[in-house]
């Protein structure tokens, strides 16, 4: 059993819909790392938090720590967010090791 | 930019060879990783490195070794690829903070689909 769970496993919108994506993990974390996968490419880091909210452009992540639980949301959603979002738990060691959810297809449509 | 290289994007083996995967990073850092992603599993560890000729085993480690000589190379070698090897691998790197509360970024190379025939 994964450490880590992503809902939904795969997710359809349309243009302009919000969109929010789940992560929960079972342990106490040093930080939780959403990343984004695009069909054949490679992988690109978005976020990096370990408390709050952090927002780039149309997306935003939040963690609650205490419900060890954190979403990422993309606002007015665009066909190029179609891609595979994955989120890692970083635990509290100093190797840098990290559990890996098993990610979430987004496809949104035009 | 960091930038995380792999030596090649397609590779076909047949089983039985000995197989090596390159990874180069520019940014100096620290650790660096390797995973195998596929289908449904999602991102596994196969080994890590925190430095020059350290190592340590992820969560799959067999049928790999691992070589980190130099600290802005590392590479996965499979001593006798299998058709259970057949998969996407990717290599990361980041930072390694000695503050005990890990908060550094990983940054990935574009991967390399390795077929095992």
């Amino acid at each position: 059993k994964n450490e880590v769970e992503q809902s939904p496993q795969n997710l359809t919108a349309q243009e302009g819909e919000f969109i929010t994506i789940n992560c929960s993990y079972s342990v106490g974390i040093s930080a939780l790392h959403w990343l984004q996968q695009h069909p054949g490419g490679g992988i690109v880091s978005l976020f990096m938090l370990s408390s709050g909210k952090k927002k780039h452009g149309r997306l935003i992540a939040t963690i609650n720590i205490q419900e060890k639980h954190s979403s990422l949301h993309i606002t007015a959603s665009h066909p190029r967010d179609s891609a595979v979002y994955i989120c890692a738990a970083r635990y509290n060691t100093n190797a840098g090791k990290s559990t890996f959810g098993d990610g979430t297809t987004l496809t949104v449509k035009p | 930019d960091v930038k995380v290289t792999q030596s090649s994007r397609y590779l076909v083996k047949r089983t039985g060879e000995k197989v090596f995967l390159e990874c180069v990073q520019d940014m100096d850092h620290e650790n660096m990783f390797w995973y195998r992603q596929d289908p449904g599993l999602g991102l596994r560890l196969i080994y890590f490195s925190y430095d020059v000729k350290m190592k340590e085993k992820g969560d799959i480690p067999e049928g790999y070794s691992v070589s980190r000589e130099k600290k802005e190379r590392f590479s996965l070698i499979l001593e006798s690829a299998s058709t259970n090897q057949t998969s996407m691998y990717l290599c990361a790197s980041s930072y390694y903070l000695t503050s005990g509360t890990s908060t550094d970024t990983q940054y990935f190379g574009p991967g390399t689909r390795l077929t095992v025939l």
